[in-house]
């Protein structure tokens, strides 16, 4: 089965500090996604990657950047962290032309 | 562009009764459309999936959705609904040239009364 890990469940975070979400996957995809889920507006793509070094800007990339050094792991990063950032982050990976597989969600809150 | 709407963000059924939740999609190419579920806590799950051949689906858990170009639908249902189905349901459409790059819609929360 494949298997994609997000390092944290929950965080609290405060404002202005610089937070790291981090997200292994474990079946040698090559594309890694972060989402972002906010109630009523359904999931919206921030960052992905389709290959290691590689990044491309999703729907709502603003206040936010990624790092993707291995293959395998595919690092959310804000900034410096808002309260508007205060959300589910989730984590995802997929060969080109198949599913994607999603981690168990990162649910960030910033105080 | 590419977009999807789900129809009623809120639905609630019966134990046992037809499950029916709406998903109408808009795309310029043709369409890889998506069921995920997402139950509380945790991340999402892939129901099933429509790619090409085949426009009626099955996927897991009892649940099916058919593909019609026509109606630009792809409604979920399942014939009779578990308690253990209640969860928050996600359509998906995947951008063209990639299919982890998903367009959502607005999911429906789905309530299984006893």
């Amino acid at each position: 089965d494949v298997k994609v890990t997000q390092s944290s469940r929950y965080l609290v975070k405060r404002t202005g500090e610089k937070v790291f979400l981090e997200c292994v996957q474990d079946m040698d995809h090559e594309n890694m996604f972060w989402y972002r889920q906010d109630p009523g507006l359904g999931l919206r793509l921030i960052y992905f990657s389709y290959d290691v070094k590689m990044k491309e800007k999703g729907d709502i990339p603003e206040g936010y950047s990624v790092s993707r050094e291995k293959k395998e792991r595919f690092s959310l990063i804000l900034e410096s962290a808002s309260t508007n950032q205060t959300s589910m982050y989730l984590c995802a990976s997929s060969e080109t032309n198949t599913e994607a597989f999603f981690g168990q969600g990162t649910r960030l809150t910033v105080v | 562009a590419q977009s999807v709407t789900q129809l009623g963000s809120h639905v609630s059924v019966s134990e046992g009764a037809l499950v029916l939740l709406r998903c109408n999609y808009s795309s310029s190419v043709p369409p890889y459309l998506f069921w995920y579920v997402q139950y509380p806590n945790q991340g999402l799950q892939l129901l099933l999936k429509y790619t090409t051949g085949a426009t009626l689906v099955k996927g897991i858990n009892g649940f099916e959705a058919e593909f019609k170009k026509s109606e630009t639908s792809f409604h979920l249902t399942k014939p009779s609904a578990h308690m253990s189905d209640a969860a928050e349901y996600f359509c998906a459409v995947t951008r063209w040239g990639n299919t982890g790059k998903l367009i959502f819609g607005q999911g429906t929360t789905l309530q299984v009364k006893p």
